[in-house]
């Protein structure tokens, strides 16, 4: 069975910029969740998607956000881009929620300059 | 939300067992543990949950006493390719948000 995928796996934008983040959760995964990786901040959660729904969010400002396809797949949007954006940006699927076994994805490394 | 504490860094050997334990003194009635595996450039990766008592499987062990303030995920026979980060989390089963902490990053020699 095909993992998660996340397209693309590396983007560079400029500040002020906005972008679009891509999630393909496996097939029959309904709760997609989305978190950031940075050295120094670690591994933090963006918000979770359930059933077409956010379900849960964490602390990230507006300029973050998120939606789900009836298909499951999900994308993510940062608007108004700032350096500190840069990270990887990782998708995660499970079959209900996300206390199911999670499976990531490659992750988007994305690139301010 | 329960705060997850674990050692930064730890050192072992081709074939030891490692143990790696992880304080979580908030934990809440519903919350659950569970393990992750982080190499390098990839996404973390499943290695094993539970609730209470001991759970095994075919990768690892999860050690967790009564009070369930602590779990020790144990590796045994260690092999270079387990250097990687690992990561405790604790969350709900159903309502919370599952908060990674800093991780123990595991270097095998040989």
């Amino acid at each position: 069975k095909a993992g998660v995928t996340q397209t693309p796996r590396y983007l560079i934008k400029t500040r002020g910029q906005q972008v679009t983040l891509s999630c393909s959760p496996i097939s029959g995964h309904r709760s997609v969740s989305w978190y950031q990786q940075t050295p120094g901040q670690g591994l933090q959660f963006l918000f979770e998607y359930f059933s077409e729904t956010q379900r849960n969010k964490g602390n990230f400002p507006g300029r973050f956000s998120g939606r789900q396809f009836s298909n499951s797949r999900s994308e993510m949007n940062v608007s108004t881009l700032e350096l500190g954006d840069s990270a990887l940006y990782l998708c995660a699927s499970s079959l209900n929620n996300r206390a199911n076994e999670q499976f990531f994805g490659p992750g988007t490394r994305l690139t301010v300059l | 939300l329960a705060k997850t504490t674990q050692p930064i860094s730890m050192d072992s050997y081709e074939g030891q067992e490692v143990n790696i334990t992880c304080s979580h003194n908030n934990i809440a009635t519903n919350d659950y543990i569970t393990w992750y595996q982080q190499f390098p450039s990839q996404g973390p990766r499943f290695i094993i949950q539970g609730y209470k008592t001991k759970v095994t499987n075919e990768v690892a062990s999860l050690f967790i006493p009564a009070d369930r303030k602590s779990s020790t995920l144990s590796l045994p026979r260690v092999s270079l390719s387990d250097t990687a980060v690992y990561y405790c989390l604790v969350g709900d089963w159903n309502t919370d948000k599952l908060i990674f902490g800093t991780g123990t990053r595991l270097q095998v020699f040989p």
